[in-house]
């Protein structure tokens, strides 16, 4: 079946260091995949949907500068996120739909 | 836009007692709905889906749920809970044409006492 790989599973950086989350679909091509984050005890929610070859879309309350979204293949998109502060340790999930959507299986960011 | 409401934020229950996992959705379009499970520190695993055909779904580790188009539900249950089930539970929703993400509800928290 379609898998999603999502890299690091997990990482820790000092506050104003910059981190990049890998997510690449394995076996099919994914024109679209989507970032998630998910803080302590809440749900998931949409951060931006990132389309190959074209500029991401963000939610609402989402600063597009802070975190970059790369979509260069039909394999692979990249969150970097810049600057990182305390407040922005969370669980980042990544996913891709074909036919039904598959998941990553999550990166989680500690800053310190 | 597809919505989705768990009515439930955490559902204690004794080992080996049924369970239900209430979801309702709103969409103005047809839908897939999915059931995921999230243990503690680690990622999202499905359960179930329902995408057509029979409304009563199985999924794994004997849980199953039931498609009600007419309430708009998506409820999951469980005849016998182990202890094991503690886990986050996920309800979503997803629009069944087009790119779009799925939207989630926000979780319902199982906790099986022994």
């Amino acid at each position: 079946g379609a898998v999603v790989s999502q890299h690091p599973s997990w990482v820790i950086c000092k506050s104003g260091t910059s981190v990049k989350i890998e997510c690449r679909s394995l076996d099919f091509q994914a024109t679209t995949m989507f970032w998630y984050r998910q803080f302590p005890k809440q749900s998931l929610m949409l951060m931006a949907t990132s389309n190959e070859g074209s500029k991401a879309t963000y939610e609402q309350g989402v600063e597009k500068d802070k975190f970059l979204i790369n979509h260069a293949s039909l394999t692979l998109s990249t969150l970097t996120v810049t600057s990182a502060h305390p407040e922005d340790s969370s669980f980042y999930i990544c996913s891709a739909r074909r036919g039904s959507l598959h998941f990553g299986n999550g990166t989680r960011l500690t800053v310190t | 836009a597809q919505s989705v409401t768990q009515l439930d934020s955490q559902v204690p229950v004794f080992e080996e007692a049924p369970v239900e996992l209430r979801c309702n959705y709103s969409s103005s379009v047809s839908v897939y709905l999915f059931w995921y499970v999230q243990y503690p520190n680690q990622g999202l695993q499905l359960l179930l889906k329902y995408l057509s055909g029979s409304t009563l779904v199985k999924g794994i580790n004997g849980f199953e749920a039931e498609f009600n188009k007419s309430q708009t539900s998506f409820h999951l249950r469980k005849p016998s809970v182990h202890i094991s089930d503690t886990a986050e539970y996920f309800c979503a929703v997803i629009s069944n044409s087009g790119n779009t993400p799925l939207v989630f509800g926000k979780g319902t928290r199982l906790s099986v006492i022994a």
